[in-house]
């Protein structure tokens, strides 16, 4: 059963504090995205990348925030420093050439809390 | 920017049909998705339409027009489960061509009472 996986699942932190956050795709999917929801913005884009190339951060706060995908296994989302603004459930997904166009596989999230 | 209306709640009768409305305003559409939320958890994708006219998938059916902005997710023969919170996203391109972006709506919160 091949599903997105994301840790931690929950992290709580002081503001200030790194925070990195890891997403492993589905096996052989070259498409990767990032999102943030809170209950006041919905559900935003904030980054997506192919074959591990950034297409599209421009939904992300670049000063504190950073997307990279080490490897087709591996994507992270760090945000250095963390402020209480920036908790919310922090999602992963990803999906598979054109077809991740319009169809996206998403994991479970990582519910931040910055306090 | 992108704008996406839609209504933040519903409630509906098990066995019911119930009809979820999504207008946008863009330039540079591309497409429109519908996504399955429950409390707590992943959205899940449920529909895609890019064409004008209607999709059908099992109990649930997704209509664009694109002309008039306009999209709605037709579910029928309501379950319990089917409580949750339905989303409505755009795509557009952004430059060239060469990249994407899907801007959700706020959801729709569905209630399906026995």
């Amino acid at each position: 059963d091949a599903r997105v996986t994301q840790t931690p699942r929950h992290k709580v932190t002081e503001m200030g504090q790194e925070v990195t956050m890891r997403c492993q795709p589905i096996l052989g999917h070259n498409t990767v995205f990032w999102y943030r929801q809170t209950m006041m913005q919905g559900l935003e884009l904030l980054a997506y990348f192919r074959n591990r190339a950034p297409l599209d951060d421009s939904g992300m706060p670049k000063d504190r925030f950073s997307a990279e995908m080490p490897d087709a296994t591996l994507a992270t989302l760090k945000i250095q420093p963390s402020e209480p603004r920036d908790s919310a459930v922090y999602f992963c997904a990803s999906g598979s050439g054109r077809l991740a166009d319009y169809e996206q596989y998403f994991g479970p999230g990582t519910r931040l809390t910055v306090t | 920017g992108q704008n996406i209306d839609q209504p933040t709640e519903m409630t509906a009768t098990e066995g019911a049909i119930v009809q979820i409305n999504c207008t946008y305003q863009t330039s540079g559409f591309n497409g429109l998705f519908w996504y399955q939320q429950h409390a707590g958890e992943a959205p899940t994708f449920l529909s895609y339409n890019v064409l004008d006219g209607l999709e059908e998938k099992g109990r649930f059916s997704s209509f664009l027009s694109r002309s008039k902005g306009y999209s709605y997710l037709l579910l029928k023969e309501l379950q319990m489960k089917d409580s949750a919170s339905y989303l409505c996203a755009v795509r557009v391109i952004i430059s060239s061509g060469s990249a994407r972006q899907l801007t959700f709506g706020s959801g729709t919160q569905l209630t399906v009472l026995p």
